[in-house]
């Protein structure tokens, strides 16, 4: 089965920083692009970042550009969002997502495998 | 960035019902839209990728149509467990964006 899975997500006072995982099985992972999107409560969904199948090329979302980093290491299938310098407005369930074919972050295809999703709370 | 303008926000419909969502572009991006459904406490489910693509696995009702800056998805005939939130999102250049969403609800 084709299946993401997102950990790391907790609770960390402003400033702080966190790790996110996300665990990937049932597909050849090199071969695809990687997202992260998150959702604020009760809101709508925001890109927060991007990784090429090999991990060379990564992009980020405006809110979060210079704060967070984006890695994957494809021996183990997993990929992971670094997070610095964390604010209240960061609070979200953050998603782990497969592009659905190829690659490259941007292409006219959509994520096609989500995770369940991990919580971040930024609070003190 | 790519502003992506959908709408309605929400609008409440009843079993059978043929729904229309649009969503408008601020750029242009070709055929690089795509289409989810979202369930409350759930994760984004793909329906359409490429505008027109149906996701396997999705229902035949559901279609998507449009090039450029505007797109349309379409529900032919509403059932039950279509009611959900329905967002855009392109594809077309960093960073992605999506739709603000748009809430089809029981009439």
């Amino acid at each position: 089965e084709v299946q993401v899975l997102e950990s790391g997500g907790g609770l960390v006072q402003p400033g702080g920083s966190l790790r996110l995982s996300c665990a990937a099985s049932g597909f050849t992972f090199d071969t695809y692009a990687m997202s992260w999107v998150r959702q604020f409560t009760g809101q709508g969904l925001e890109w927060v970042s991007g990784i090429s199948g090999s991990g060379g090329n990564t992009f980020y979302g405006d809110s979060v550009k210079g704060r967070f980093t984006i890695s994957r290491d494809n021996s183990k299938n997993t990929m992971y969002l670094q997070m610095n310098s964390l604010r209240a407005e960061d609070t979200a369930i953050y998603y782990c997502a497969k592009k659905a074919v190829g690659k490259t972050v941007t292409d006219p295809y959509g994520l096609d495998v989500w995770g369940q999703g991990t919580t971040v709370t930024v609070s003190s | 960035d790519i502003q992506m303008t959908q709408s309605p926000s929400s609008l409440s419909a009843s079993v059978g019902d043929r729904v229309t969502v649009t969503c408008r572009t601020s750029h242009y991006i070709s055929n690089y839209l795509n289409w989810y459904q979202q369930k409350p406490g759930k994760a984004p489910k793909l329906l359409i990728s490429a505008a027109t693509s149906l996701e396997s696995g999705a229902p035949s009702r559901f279609s998507g149509s449009g090039s450029g800056t505007d797109f349309t998805l379409t529900i032919s005939s509403l059932q039950p467990e279509d009611f959900a939130t329905y967002y855009c999102q392109q594809s077309y250049s960093t960073p992605l964006t999506f739709g603000g969403g748009t809430k089809v609800g029981i009439k």
